[in-house]
């Protein structure tokens, strides 16, 4: 159980173009989901958090106007970089949280490769 | 300041036990202490959690100190596939959110 899809698993596109990635929980529902982004050998960093229904919160640094979180249901989040560009080439990485569950561990998608050329 | 402390790497013989530390001196009463691990390209993988107690699951045993201020992770017996970072965070509460530290590469030799 708890399993955590992420969409699409590698993307590609050009520079000023808009991404969304996807982040789904399978079999349970999540009322908090993170995003993190990683760049090659560092460590996760937390980009914000998303609770159902309500405006993300990003972490500091974070460009909210970029990344745009949308969590519009208890089973899916989307993290959106609107005009992409080189320096936004990265892994980034959602996990959720279960309903009611408040010190339950934190369950992860596999993650989207971003390359932004 | 990072919340948690541990050695940029370590490495094991496949077959034995692999014991990763974690210092996490500035933990509060109602946190509790996670460990999680990523492989190459994946995404991070819960392994265990505690608050004070011991505790063991399938994949690994979990030492707190008494002070809880330090953990260690046990993998009874290290295979090749256990090679990854490996992080520890404490957190807890309602809204608790996990942030990582540099963690632990172990790497498992044949």
């Amino acid at each position: 159980g708890a399993v955590v899809s992420q969409h699409p698993s590698r993307v590609i596109c050009k520079s000023g173009t808009s991404v969304k990635i996807e982040c789904r929980s399978l079999d349970f529902q999540a009322t908090t989901m993170f995003w993190y982004r990683q760049f090659p050998k560092k460590s996760l960093m937390l980009m914000a958090t998303s609770n159902e229904g309500s405006k993300a919160t990003y972490e500091q640094g974070v460009e909210k106007d970029k990344f745009l979180i949308n969590h519009a249901s208890l089973t899916l989040s989307t993290l959106t970089v609107t005009s992409a560009q080189p320096e936004d080439s990265s892994f980034y990485i959602c996990s959720a949280r279960g309903r009611g569950s408040t010190n339950s561990p934190l369950h992860f998608g596999n993650g989207t490769r971003l390359t932004v050329t | 300041d990072a919340k948690t402390t541990q050695p940029p790497s370590m490495d094991c013989a496949e077959g034995r036990a692999a014991n990763l530390p974690c210092n996490h001196s500035t933990i509060s009463g109602n946190e509790y202490v996670y460990w999680y691990r990523q492989i190459h390209s994946q995404g991070p993988q819960y392994i265990i959690h505690g608050l004070k107690n011991n505790e063991t699951n399938e994949m690994a045993s979990l030492i707190i100190t008494e002070d809880r201020k330090s953990s260690t992770l046990i993998l009874p017996h290290a295979t090749l596939r256990d090679t990854a970072v490996y992080y520890c965070d404490n957190s807890g509460g309602s809204n608790y959110k996990l942030t990582f530290g540099k963690g632990t590469l172990l790497t498992v030799n044949p």
